[in-house]
């Protein structure tokens, strides 16, 4: 079994819709987590990095941690074409040990 | 903004030949990550270097090798490339306990 497991997908929305994205994972000793956008033939950019559980808003972008469950989520309100891309969840344990990586959504925004 | 520049995009190599691929970033970063990305199994972390000389394997090191002689500059090394080491490698770099920075990717294949 994979340490962070996240649906590839793909995921196909229309334009303004809210995107849903989750990952889950067995490690509990993870308290950072990150979200990462990756466009195609492109490196993967940090959104959102988030220490144990709650929320953090910022703009369009919500992630949720529930440490409880361990189960995190990203939420893209009123979703845009440029939205679309490989969204790929990240955690680690502390804050010099390795990232655990899930293998990505693949997300399309239809105008 | 964070730059972190990978030297080639594509490349093409045959088996058995030895392959460098550089990674040079421009924030004085302590440490430097190598990736190899592969679909279906995320990023998996090949080596990385928490400062200048300083190396460490990580999850998948074997057939592959590291150097750092500068703090800006972390190479990559297929001593001796396999087909199975095609695929996209990403290099990464970041402050100490910070999240990680990534470069565009080099999407290696070999022949």
């Amino acid at each position: 079994q994979k340490e962070v497991e996240q649906d590839p997908g793909p995921l196909s929305v229309p334009e303004g819709a809210i995107v849903s994205l989750n990952c889950t994972y067995s490690n509990s000793a993870f308290q950072y987590f990150m979200w990462y956008r990756q466009y195609s033939r492109k490196g993967p950019e940090l959104l959102m990095y988030t220490y144990s559980s709650g929320n953090k808003e910022d703009g369009r972008f919500t992630a949720q941690v529930d440490k409880s469950s361990k189960y995190i989520s990203l939420f893209i309100r009123d979703s845009q074409p440029s939205d679309s891309a490989t969204y790929l969840c990240a955690m680690s344990a502390g804050h010099d040990y390795k990232l655990s990586f899930g293998a990505g959504t693949t997300v399309t925004v239809r105008a | 903004d964070v730059k972190v520049t990978q030297s080639s995009r594509y490349l093409v190599k045959r088996t058995g030949e030895k392959v460098f691929l550089e990674c040079v970033q421009d924030m004085d970063h302590e440490n430097m990550f190598w990736y190899r990305q592969d679909p279906g199994l995320g990023l998996r972390l090949i080596y990385f270097s928490y400062d200048v000389k300083m190396k460490e394997k990580g999850d998948i090191p074997e057939g592959y090798s590291v150097s750092r002689e500068k703090k800006e500059r972390f190479s990559l090394i297929l001593e001796s490339a396999s087909t199975n080491q095609t695929s996209m490698y990403l290099c990464a770099s970041r402050y100490t306990r910070q999240p990680q920075h990534f470069g565009d990717g080099t999407r290696l294949s070999i022949l």
